[in-house]
C-alpha cells in the first residue's frame, strides 16, 4: 500500500519561503505525477501544482508566479516551496499520486503549515 | 477561466438517495472525479473517470457525467456517508476542484 508522509516546518514568517517535503513509501515515486493541494481551515481544496517523475511540472495559474516543486527519485521524495507568503497561504497542505485520468488515489496525512510573525 | 460549481450542502434521510451535482463549462468533454472527506481526514477518492470506482468503495457510490453537469449518486444513503464531497476536473493543464458540498444524513 502506498503512503506518503509531508513533513516540513509548522510555522513560517510572512514573506519568507515555505518549504515541505513528501515522502513516498510502499510503492515507487517512478511513472507517476505527485501534486500537491492545500485546504484552509473550514475551506475548499485547492490545487497547488503537480510534477512528474521527469521533473515536468504543471502549476495552479493562481500561484504559479510563487511556487516552485522538485523530486529527488533516489530518495522517493518531492517538494513545495511557495515564496512570498502571507497568511492567506496558511492551510493544511496534502501530498498525493496523481494518475492524471485516475485523478489522486493515495493522500498524505497532512501537515498544518501557519504563516505568522 | 474554467471553474466547478457545487451546491453548498445537501441533505437526504438514511436509506434515500442523494446527488450532489458538479457543473462546468462543457465538463461533459471532460472526465470528473469526486472526493469525500471527512472532519479531520484526507480525501477519498470515491469515483474517476466520471463513473468508475476505486478498489474498496462501496456500489452505493456512482457517478455519470455530460453537457455542463456531473453528477455523483449515492444510493442508500448511510449515516457514514456524511462528508464534504469535491468534484475535479483537468483542465488542459491544471487541476480544478470544485468549492464542495456537506452531504447532511438527517
Amino acid at each position: 500500500q502506498v503512503q506518503l508522509q509531508e513533513s516540513g516546518p509548522g510555522l513560517v514568517k510572512p514573506s519568507e519561503t515555505l518549504s515541505l517535503t513528501c515522502t513516498v513509501s510502499g510503492g515507487s515515486i517512478n511513472g507517476y505525477y505527485w501534486s500537491w493541494i492545500r485546504q484552509p481551515a473550514g475551506k475548499g481544496l485547492e490545487w497547488i501544482g503537480r510534477i512528474s517523475t521527469s521533473e515536468s511540472t504543471n502549476y495552479n495559474p493562481s500561484l504559479k508566479s510563487r511556487v516552485n516543486m522538485s523530486i529527488d527519485t533516489s530518495k522517493n521524495q518531492f517538494s513545495l516551496k511557495l515564496s512570498s507568503v502571507t497568511a492567506a497561504d496558511t492551510a493544511v497542505y496534502y501530498c498525493a499520486r496523481d494518475r492524471g485520468g485516475r485523478s489522486f488515489d493515495f493522500w498524505g496525512r497532512g501537515t498544518l503549515v501557519t504563516v505568522s510573525s | 477561466s474554467f471553474e466547478l460549481t457545487q451546491p453548498p450542502s445537501v441533505s437526504v434521510s438514511p436509506g434515500q438517495t442523494a446527488t450532489i451535482t458538479c457543473s462546468g463549462h462543457k465538463l461533459g468533454n471532460k472526465y470528473a472525479s469526486w472526493y469525500q472527506q471527512k472532519p479531520g481526514q484526507s480525501p477519498v477518492l470515491v469515483i474517476f473517470q466520471d463513473t468508475k470506482r476505486p478498489s474498496g468503495i462501496p456500489e452505493r457510490f456512482s457517478g455519470s457525467n455530460s453537457g455542463n453537469t456531473a453528477s455523483l449518486t449515492i444510493s442508500g444513503t448511510q449515516a457514514m456517508d456524511e462528508a464534504d464531497y469535491y468534484c475535479q476536473s483537468w483542465d488542459s493543464t491544471f487541476w480544478v476542484f470544485g468549492g464542495g458540498t456537506k452531504l447532511t444524513v438527517l
